[in-house]
């Protein structure tokens, strides 16, 4: 199974911040990868997929870049609505995995 | 809109049974693969079981191969999780996850809110 490893666990930052959150893939999965947000009792949502798609409806500051085992989701500016967890998955292969989560708090 | 809403859910004991329905609207559900993902308290996300558009592939996380049927009822809109021989380790929220195509892009474009499975004696 392809494992992927998220960093940080947690961030603190502020409105405003630039945030940068890291995953890394056990073996080269192309750019089959997609973005998920979380927020406590509510469905995930997909952010980004192939690596680098916004999903529609999805706000322009969210942008996703890399390929093969190193990937990024950047929020340009963090809005109050962004504190929750995000996390990675890849789809090169089944099993489907996800990354362990990144929780993006308040500072 | 789309939607996805599942239920079944509830308290189960080790090895029993459940049965978890997936109810869709809003999209011809018809036309797209379908998944089950899992989240234990606490722990990530758990890719489950995968069904395409006319059943006619599935696939199964190791953790539940032979224990766990997945299903659909394109007439009914409902996708389905048959649970035997259930464990403690299953206990997690389930979501259905709809497939952006039919037959299994991999990602997942719309996510239910989940049920909650707990296995305890």
């Amino acid at each position: 199974d392809i494992q992927m490893t998220q960093s940080p666990s947690t961030l603190s930052a502020s409105v405003g911040d630039r945030v940068t959150i890291s995953c890394r893939a056990s073996q080269n999965i192309n750019s089959w990868l997609a973005w998920y947000q979380q927020k406590p009792g509510k469905a995930p949502k997909l952010l980004i997929y192939k690596a680098s798609n916004l999903e529609s409806g999805v706000p322009s500051r969210f942008s996703g870049s890399g390929s093969g085992t190193d990937f990024t989701l950047t929020i340009s500016s963090l809005q109050p609505d962004d504190f929750a967890t995000y996390c990675c998955q890849q789809y090169n292969s089944y099993p489907r995995t996800f990354g362990q989560g990144t929780k993006v708090e308040l500072k | 809109q789309v939607q996805l809403v599942e239920s079944g859910g509830g308290v189960v004991q080790p090895g029993g049974s459940l049965r978890l329905s997936c109810a869709a609207s809003g999209f011809t559900f018809s036309g797209y693969g379908m998944n089950w993902v899992r989240q234990a308290p606490g722990k990530g996300l758990e890719w489950v079981a995968f069904i395409r558009s006319d059943g006619s592939k599935i696939y199964y996380a190791d953790s539940v191969k032979g224990r766990f049927t997945i299903s659909r009822d394109n007439s009914k809109n409902t996708l389905y999780l048959q649970m035997n021989s259930l464990r403690p380790e299953d206990t997690a929220v389930y979501n259905c996850a709809k497939d952006p195509s039919h037959y299994g892009s991999g990602y997942y474009d719309c996510w239910g809110q989940g049920t909650l499975v707990t296995v305890s004696s």
